[in-house]
C-alpha cells in the first residue's frame, strides 16, 4: 500500500507562477523525502526533512512538515518550463546499524506538473 | 564517474521466460533496491539489501528474486511466475538517508 498520497495528481501552471504540492501519510516517519522524475528516466532527491523539522528550504523549494496531520508541501518558486516533471514524497524508515543505512521508502504516486511557457 | 548503471535500458520478455536485469553500482554503498513503477504510478518496493549475500523481500516480491553476490551488483530475475512483468523497473542505492537512482529498464512481455 501506498504510504504517501500527493494532491493534485496533476498541475498545470504558467511560467513565474508557484506550484505547491502536497503529501499525506499514515505512519510515523524518521524523515520525508521529495523526489522528481523526469519523463522515462530515474529519480532525482530534491529534499529531506526530518521528522523534528518544520521547514526546510533549497534554492527555489520550500518544504513544510506537520507531523500532527502526517502531511507535507513542496512548494516551487517562480517556475520554469524545466521544472516539468512528477513529484514525488517518499517517507523513510532509514535505519542505522553497525555504520550502515538500510532500510525502505515508500513512495506515493506522484504529482505532474507542467509548466507552460 | 560514480553512479548506478542499469542495463539493458529496454527488454522484451516472451511468455513463460525468465529474464535478468542488471544493476551495477560504484558509489560503494552497502544498500541496494528495486523498484517497479507502473505508468502514473508510484515506486513499489520488490528487494532490498543491506549487505552483501543479504537481502529482503518488500511489498511485491512474487515472481522475482535477486542476488547479492558482490557489494557493486544487485542484479534482478524477473521470473514466469510473474504474471504481469510489464513495468519500468528502478534500481537504487543508499550510503545514508538518501537513495539514489539509476536511469531505469523498461520491460515488455511480448
Amino acid at each position: 500500500s501506498q504510504q504517501g498520497e500527493e494532491d493534485p495528481q496533476a498541475l498545470s501552471i504558467q511560467e513565474g507562477e508557484n506550484a505547491t504540492m502536497n503529501c499525506s501519510y499514515k505512519t510515523s516517519i524518521n524523515n520525508l523525502q521529495w523526489y522528481r522524475q523526469n519523463s522515462g528516466r530515474g529519480l532525482v532527491h530534491l529534499i529531506l526533512i526530518r521528522s523534528n523539522e518544520r521547514e526546510k528550504h533549497s534554492g527555489r523549494l520550500r518544504v513544510t512538515l506537520d507531523t500532527s496531520k502526517k502531511s507535507s508541501s513542496l512548494l516551487i518558486t517562480a517556475s520554469r518550463a524545466a521544472d516539468t516533471a512528477s513529484y514525488f514524497c517518499a517517507t523513510s524508515d532509514i535505519r542505522n546499524a553497525g555504520g550502515t543505512s538500510y532500510g525502505k521508502l515508500t513512495f506515493g504516486q506522484g504529482t505532474i506538473l507542467t509548466v507552460h511557457p | 564517474d560514480g553512479g548506478i548503471t542499469q542495463s539493458p535500458k529496454y527488454l522484451f520478455r516472451k511468455e513463460g521466460q525468465n529474464v535478468t536485469l542488471s544493476c551495477e553500482q560504484n558509489l560503494n554503498h552497502d544498500a541496494m533496491y528495486w523498484y517497479r513503477q507502473d505508468p502514473g504510478q508510484g515506486l513499489r518496493l520488490i528487494y532490498y539489501s543491506q549487505i552483501v549475500n543479504d537481502f529482503q523481500k518488500g511489498d511485491i516480491a512474487e515472481g522475482y528474486s535477486v542476488s547479492r553476490e558482490k557489494k557493486e551488483s544487485f542484479p534482478l530475475t524477473v521470473t514466469s511466475a510473474q504474471k504481469n512483468p510489464t513495468a519500468f523497473y528502478l534500481c537504487a542505492s543508499s550510503a545514508g538517508n538518501t537513495i539514489y537512482f539509476g536511469e531505469g529498464s523498461w520491460l515488455t512481455v511480448v
